[in-house]
């Protein structure tokens, strides 16, 4: 069985400028979470989809992240403009419905200069 | 507030040696996940601890749930250098099925 895809795996942008992540969950899983995991931390969730409808978004920064998954699939988690402070690991989860086990990509490593 | 709290932070200990994690919360829950993350990889299930008195066990490492005490133990029985990662525990708040991750405890096991 495929896992999570996550792509790119790095990415370096200077501050201000727009980067986009994308996330492929694991076949028929329907639900799937960003988070960002800042080195030294344990992961904090930015939002997470019931298929194509977000569950819970309280802890996205609406004014410069978003996020979405049209057709209940893969997702996409945008950052405009980029801040220094957003350096982290990106980590997309999915699971077969809201109380089983995530099951984790390889994160995208975001450094912003 | 809602809290994870692991201790060690940091834990350094020769081969074959005995030790425990330990997973504090705050808030009840009857649901709580073990991980581990290699570094630089991403995050692997270890195991899923669904009710009070819950014990899991794969090869080295156990798993236990105390819901009343609201404590959660991984204990590592003659640590072998291959079981070096940080480990974390993740608390399932039952309102909203999302999880509460403690800060982590980088293992590293010398030879």
């Amino acid at each position: 069985e495929a896992g999570v895809a996550q792509s790119p795996r790095y990415k370096i942008i200077e501050k201000r400028q727009s980067v986009a992540f994308w996330c492929n969950p694991i076949s028929g899983h329907a639900t799937l979470y960003w988070y960002q995991q800042i080195l030294g931390q344990g992961p904090k969730l930015l939002i997470q989809f019931q298929n194509n409808g977000v569950v819970d978004d309280s802890q996205l920064p609406k004014d410069r992240f978003s996020a979405e998954r049209l057709k209940g699939v893969d997702s996409t988690l945008k950052i405009q403009p980029a801040k220094l402070e957003d350096s982290a690991v990106y980590l997309c989860a999915s699971s077969l419905w809201t109380e089983e086990t995530q099951y984790f990509g390889p994160g995208t490593r975001l450094l912003v200069l | 507030e809602l809290k994870v709290e692991q201790n060690p932070l940091f834990l350094s200990m020769q081969e074959g040696k005995n030790y425990t994690i330990y997973c504090n919360y705050s808030t009840t829950s009857d649901r709580l996940y073990w991980y581990r993350q290699d570094p630089g990889k991403s995050l692997e299930s270890l195991f899923v601890l669904l009710s009070n008195g819950a014990v899991k066990q794969e090869g080295r490492l156990m798993a236990s749930l105390d819901t009343k005490a609201r404590l959660s133990t991984l204990h590592i029985t003659a640590a072998v250098h291959d079981l070096s990662a940080t480990y974390f525990c993740a608390v399932d708040i039952r309102s909203n099925y999302q999880l509460i991750w403690g800060a982590g405890t980088k293992l590293i096991i010398k030879p």
